[in-house]
């Protein structure tokens, strides 16, 4: 088993539809959850960090479910320039070292 | 703040070939690290480095890969010799000491072994 497994996609919506990515990790003792938006031939970026209360940032919204071991990332009224590669990104690390696993990433694809 | 810088861009070799790869972090950033990412897969870590000590090597494949990070600045990564199944974008990233956060990646080398 993968440490870290998205649904690869694509996933092809249109304009302004809502949209949601989910992940699953194996280590039940993760010690912090990122998405990042990787564009096409370019690198990964920070889109935002996942919070066990979980977070909002403008139309992205981010959960995480520890018992589950799951995170998901929402987008709504989805826009042309959302259309990326989503990846989920867990710290398994221990103590003070950071150890940074990716998942294959979630292709979505906005179309007008 | 510059970012991540990485050269070269990009490199075409045949395989039993070596390469290199150099990379500046952003100034100040003691956590340095190198990924691996192969088309249609998401970055791998090769090997990580926390100043000028490395802290994870679990997946270098040690008998071709080798990294240096001499001074705790620039670091090189070198294959010695490629094989076909190395063609991959190679990823740059560093994060400042102790912060469990933000990764800053550089545009990365990519690679061709024919």
């Amino acid at each position: 088993r993968k440490e870290v497994e998205q649904d690869p996609g694509p996933f092809n919506v249109p304009e302004g539809a809502t949209v949601a990515f989910n992940c699953t990790y194996s280590n039940s003792a993760s010690q912090s959850f990122f998405w990042y938006r990787q564009d096409c031939r370019k690198e990964p970026k920070l889109l935002m960090s996942v919070y066990s209360s979980g977070n909002e940032d403008g139309r992205f919204t981010a959960q995480l479910n520890r018992a589950s071991q799951y995170i998901s990332l929402l987008i709504r009224d989805s826009k042309l320039s959302d259309s990326a590669t989503y990846l989920c990104v867990v710290n398994m690390g221990k103590y003070n070292f950071n150890k940074f696993y990716f998942g294959s990433g979630t292709k979505l694809n906005v179309k007008p | 703040e510059a970012g991540v810088a990485q050269s070269p861009r990009y490199k075409i070799i045949e395989k039993r070939q070596s390469v290199a790869f150099w990379c500046n972090p952003i100034s100040g950033h003691a956590t340095l690290y190198w990924y691996q990412q192969i088309l249609g897969q998401g970055p791998k870590l090769l090997i990580q480095f926390q100043n000028n000590g490395v802290v994870d090597d679990s997946q270098l494949p040690k008998d071709r890969f080798s990294a240096e990070r001499l001074k705790g600045v620039d670091s090189t990564l070198k294959i010695q010799p490629a094989k076909l199944e190395d063609s991959a974008v190679y990823l740059c990233a560093s994060s400042r000491l102790g912060d469990s956060n933000e990764q800053f990646f550089g545009p990365g080398t990519r690679l061709t072994v024919l």
